[in-house]
């Protein structure tokens, strides 16, 4: 059974620091990797998807790593601004599964 | 818009009602999932569909049913509901290769009184 951990479940930075959240999964088997964003009350807004036979994305201040053989991926968040204030969530997507297993997802504060 | 929507986006009824949320997607996927969310934040699978396969999650209450009258549609019927089924509902979707990971609507927020 896939289990996904996501580390650390609050983090607090002042505006412009340079942050890395951390993904953990245990089943190393997977398809793809997807980062998504959920701001309060609202849907998930995918940020970047790496498929499995691919180390790393880059989609403008954000970069997302995937090492499948020690299960992790880390999402790195350049110059952080109060916007990036978020619950960010990693999700799994699992070969021969069609569905994603999530992690607890790790809420970001950006103070100004 | 290219998107997948749901409605209502908020639902508010009494136990033991009958209630139906319904999923749209537009991005020509072949697979729609539901997810729930609970009270803690955690998503979980309900279920996957496509045009030849239902995987249901074994957690869920049977009195939880998807209907889908195509492929662009997958609603969510649920039967004598009950306080615990308060939650937050997704719909998402995907292509059959998953190749461009999946797509979430902005949920439906039921709260079962």
């Amino acid at each position: 059974k896939q289990e996904v951990t996501q580390i650390p479940a609050a983090l607090s930075v002042p505006e412009g620091e340079n942050l890395v959240l951390n993904c953990s999964f245990t089943d190393s088997a997977i398809y793809n990797l997807q980062w998504f964003r959920q701001d309060p009350g609202k849907g998930l807004t995918s940020l970047l998807l790496i498929q499995s036979s691919q180390r790393e994305q880059t989609s403008g201040r954000l970069n997302a790593s995937l090492d499948k053989s020690s299960g992790r991926s880390t999402l790195y968040i350049a110059a952080s601004q109060p916007g990036d204030s978020a619950t960010y969530l990693c999700a799994v997507g699992r070969g021969g599964a069609n569905n994603l297993f999530f992690g607890t997802g790790t809420r970001l504060t950006v103070i100004p | 818009d290219t998107a997948v929507s749901q409605t209502p986006k908020y639902l508010v009824t009494q136990m033991g009602n009958d209630k139906s949320i319904k999923c749209e997607q537009n991005l020509g996927h072949d697979t729609m999932y539901w997810y729930k969310q609970d009270s803690k934040k955690f998503l979980k699978i309900m279920f996957s569909y496509n045009n030849k396969e239902l995987i249901i999650n074994e957690t869920v209450p049977n009195r939880f049913s998807p209907k889908s009258p195509d492929k662009a549609h997958l609603n969510l019927h649920i039967n004598s509901l009950e306080l615990g089924d308060s939650a937050v509902y997704f719909c998402a979707s995907s292509a059959l290769d998953r190749a461009g990971g999946y797509t979430f609507g902005s949920g439906t927020r039921l709260t079962v009184v």
